[in-house]
This record gives structure tokens, C-alpha cells and sequence, in this order.
């Protein structure tokens, strides 16, 4: 079954700073992987996709990822952070139909 | 832009009262989602239907909980019985036929239980 793992809750980094997120997925066949940015009391907004073409994706707000099939990861970053970055960030894995969520990691950016 | 819309946005109900949301996806897409997102975690998958047929349930959905998509247009969650267990945001996703993988959210229903 298809597992999606966040390491570290909660991210402080200062406006300016690199953002990396991480994110490591287990799965027997080659997933579709994804990270979503949910503002509070929002739903989820799709930053980026990864879908089995280029291992180095780009998405919307200058965040990147990239697929690392050795490592089972998907880190997400960003070179410089603004304040306007502050969210939770989800990573999630699926097949077809179905998308299997990590638990999110809060992102502050301090000033 | 018509995304997914949601509504309500957010429902209080005293335990032991039905309560229903309703979802509308993005028009041409088949495929409708339903997530259930507690505080602190990240959503779960519930059901999904490819246009009026549901085609899987997690086995979160208890038999309290129904879904429906008649017409394949929009769809409803009704939750009877409701529980304080039942508390969080149910949230509504739909995918293109063209890009079945890729989903896109609506806003979502903050339900609170009393």
C-alpha cells in the first residue's frame, strides 16, 4: 500500500531563506506524486506534480521538486522565501483514483 | 474560473442530527473525490464516483455515511447520526478525464459537532 511520510511537523525559516520540505514515499510500482499548499480555512491548492517525466519538476510560486527514485523522495523547495510562503504543505502519493496525504508540515517564515 | 464549490462552508449540529453537504466539481470532469481532514492531519481519502457510479469506499465511511452523484454532476455527503467524532473539514476534489490523477479541491465544509 502506498504510504507518504512528512518529515517534520512544523519549518521556520526567515524571509529570504531556502525552503526544503521534505518527503519520502513507499510504493512498489512508480507513483504520481504531488505536494498541495493549504492556506488556513482553505482547501488545497496543487503547487506541483510529478508523473513519471522529468525527476526535476516546477511549480506554481517558485517552488521546485525534486523525484529521487534511490531515495524514496520528493523534496520540496524553494531558493528564497517570502511571507507570503507561510502555509501548511502536504505531499501526497497516488494512483489512479486515490490520494494517500503525509500529515503535513507547517511552514512559518519569520521577518 | 469555476472551480470546486462547496456548501456550506461551515455547519454546527448537535449530536445525534443529519447534516448533508453538497459539492459541485469543475463542469466536464468525471470524477468526484471525497476527503475527510481532522485537525493536525493530512486528508483521507473517504469515496469517489466516475460520474454517477461510486466506485470505492474507504472503510472510514461508515454506514452513517452516504454519498450520492446522480446525473454525474454534483454530489452530496449526508452524515446521519452525527457523532463528535464526525468534527472536521470534508473536503471535495474532481479530476478530468484527460488527467484522472491530477485533483483539484473545493474550499471543503467545516463541520463541528456539539
Amino acid at each position: 500500500a502506498q504510504s507518504v511520510t512528512q518529515l517534520g511537523s512544523h519549518v521556520s525559516v526567515s524571509e529570504g531563506a531556502l525552503v526544503l520540505l521534505r518527503c519520502n514515499y513507499s510504493s512498489s510500482v512508480p507513483p504520481y506524486l504531488f505536494w498541495y499548499v493549504q492556506y488556513p480555512n482553505q482547501g488545497l491548492q496543487l503547487l506541483l506534480k510529478y508523473t513519471s517525466a522529468a525527476t526535476l519538476v516546477k511549480g506554481i510560486n517558485g517552488f521546485e521538486a525534486e523525484f529521487k527514485k534511490s531515495e524514496t523522495s520528493f523534496h520540496l523547495t524553494k531558493p528564497s522565501a517570502h511571507m507570503s510562503d507561510a502555509a501548511e504543505y502536504f505531499c501526497a502519493g497516488g494512483s489512479n483514483y486515490k490520494l494517500t496525504f503525509g500529515k503535513g508540515t507547517l511552514l512559518t517564515v519569520n521577518p | 474560473d469555476t472551480g470546486v464549490s462547496q456548501d456550506p462552508r461551515h455547519k454546527i449540529t448537535k449530536r445525534g442530527q443529519n447534516v448533508t453537504f453538497r459539492c459541485d466539481p469543475i463542469s466536464e470532469h468525471n470524477r468526484l473525490y471525497w476527503y475527510r481532514q481532522t485537525l493536525g492531519q493530512g486528508p483521507e481519502f473517504l469515496t469517489y464516483f466516475q460520474n454517477e457510479a461510486q466506485l470505492e469506499k474507504s472503510r472510514l465511511l461508515s454506514d452513517r455515511f452516504s454519498a450520492e452523484r446522480p446525473k454525474g454532476s454534483f454530489s452530496t455527503l449526508e452524515i446521519q447520526r452525527t457523532e463528535q467524532g464526525d468534527s472536521a473539514m470534508y473536503l471535495c476534489a474532481s479530476s478530468s478525464p484527460i488527467s484522472s490523477y491530477e485533483q483539484y479541491f473545493g474550499p471543503g465544509t467545516r463541520l463541528t459537532v456539539t
